[in-house]
């Protein structure tokens, strides 16, 4: 069955873009959409982007100016850029399969500071 | 707007049955959903999606105790036999063109 793993720095500075990786494995990421979300601490989740193995994507109208998503079909594996990050972005990120999200990967915590 | 409500809090004893509700916005019930389990301090699992006939395709391992039923703008999850595993976080979402949204999470405690 498919797995993702979540990989990137565990700190980022403020201002600079987070930069995370999710790999597939168990399957091929040459189908489906493939997303990413993220969780504050101590609150819900909240929808980032996803994108197909295309690369057509769709983003969070919150997030849009600052987030790209993209995927390398020949390492199968896709990512995520969020620029100019503050506090605010400290969060588990979470990749996912499809727009229900099945699967998810296990998550990263992300933290924000300088 | 598309929204998805839920109950902040559900509880139910061990062993019961309990039916949590996602509800969705007003027009928008030709929607189908998918349900997701947090446990404490774990990343979330795809329980099931669940379509607007109350057919449902559940996830890898789920047990039988979990369904789905839909009527109007809601939809249901239903959890027989509470295990004390089952304390949790239940979340709701839907996804349309170009959009996701996510309900924002039921907190289930067993008794």
């Amino acid at each position: 069955q498919v797995q993702l793993q979540e990989s990137g720095p565990g700190l980022v500075k403020p201002s600079e873009t987070l930069s995370l990786t999710c790999t597939v494995s168990g399957g091929s990421i040459s189908s489906y959409y493939w997303s990413w979300i993220r969780q504050p601490p101590g609150k819900g989740l909240e929808w980032i982007g996803y994108m197909d193995y295309s690369g057509s994507s769709n983003y969070n109208p919150s997030l849009k100016s600052r987030v790209t998503i993209s995927v390398d079909t020949s390492k199968n594996q896709f990512s995520l850029k969020l620029s100019s990050v503050t506090a605010a972005d400290t969060a588990v990120y979470y990749c996912a399969r499809e727009k229900w999200f099945d699967p998810w990967g296990q998550g990263t915590l992300v933290t924000v500071s300088s | 707007q598309l929204v998805l409500t839920q109950s902040p809090s559900a509880s139910a004893s061990l062993g019961a049955s309990v039916k949590l509700t996602c509800t969705l916005s007003s027009g928008h019930s030709n929607y189908g959903i998918a349900w997701h389990q947090q446990q404490p301090e774990k990343g979330p699992r795809y329980l099931m999606k669940l379509n607007i006939d109350g057919s449902h395709s559940k996830g890898d391992g789920i047990p039988d105790r979990f369904s789905g039923s839909s009527s109007g703008t809601e939809r249901y999850l239903i959890i027989s036999s509470l295990q004390s595993e089952d304390e949790a976080d239940y979340y709701c979402q839907t996804w349309g063109t170009g959009m996701v949204v996510f309900g924002g999470g039921t907190k289930l405690t067993v008794l």
